[in-house]
């Protein structure tokens, strides 16, 4: 699977939205975007994924650019829970089924 | 309805000794996915299966390393002859199938200590 790049981390505060950019220059025209976060101590959960269009659910939004090359996570309004660190995945339909992980970006939300 | 679950939640162990961590999938979900995370480290493949193909062993560190997968649900990694560098924590994550616009459903963990 392609390489993402984020930023090691971003701090928000409470109530505002924030926007988690990640470049993934080499994504191939298959290739889907994923997000996924980790809380403390505890497993990975999904997040939201898209492949072209930009998607809506009740955890987040994602932005996809028109080139495919960067997106943007974007939660609408951040909560202390949201504290997390944050992947971008790309995931291809290649032989490798499991997720690559980075070091994804250490979201820090202020009271 | 139930999500992945895992046990131990915690397990400690001498070094040298074996171990066996469990992992229940979410019913029905053929993938099933087995990573591990090191204190302060990022999550690391090690093993996949795919309903009955042969698993993807690919991440695996060592031939100390061994997972197995009954009746295409319920899986468990078997360590043997533990050392401290195994210690970490073992995620379980499942999927309908291995997809790649299937979310993965990650278990909370085993932490493995090994002394």
């Amino acid at each position: 699977d392609a390489k993402t790049t984020q930023p090691n981390s971003m701090e928000s505060n409470e109530e505002e939205p924030v926007h988690l950019p990640c470049n993934h220059s080499t994504i191939s025209g298959t290739d889907y975007i994923h997000w996924y976060r980790q809380l403390p101590s505890q497993g990975p959960e999904y997040v939201i994924h898209g492949l072209t269009s930009n998607v809506n659910n009740r955890m987040a939004s994602l932005a996809i650019a028109e080139d495919r090359k960067s997106s943007t996570l974007i939660l609408h309004r951040a909560t202390l829970r949201d504290a997390a660190v944050y992947y971008c995945i790309l995931r291809g339909t290649g032989s490798a089924r499991q997720l690559t992980f980075g070091s994804g970006t250490q979201l820090t939300v202020l009271p | 309805g139930a999500g992945v679950s895992q046990s131990p939640s915690n397990k400690v162990t001498e070094k040298g000794k074996d171990v066996e961590l469990r992992c229940d999938p979410i019913s029905g979900h053929t993938a099933l996915y087995w990573y591990r995370q090191s204190l302060g480290q990022g999550l690391e493949f090690l093993i996949y299966f795919q309903g009955n193909s042969a698993p993807d062993k690919s991440g695996l560190p060592s031939d100390r390393f061994s997972a197995e997968r009954t009746g295409g649900s319920v899986s468990t990694l078997t360590i043997q002859r533990t050392q401290q560098e195994d210690s970490a924590v073992y995620l379980c994550a499942s999927s309908l199938s291995g997809v790649p616009y299937n979310e993965q459903f990650f278990g909370p963990g085993t932490r493995l200590t090994v002394l």
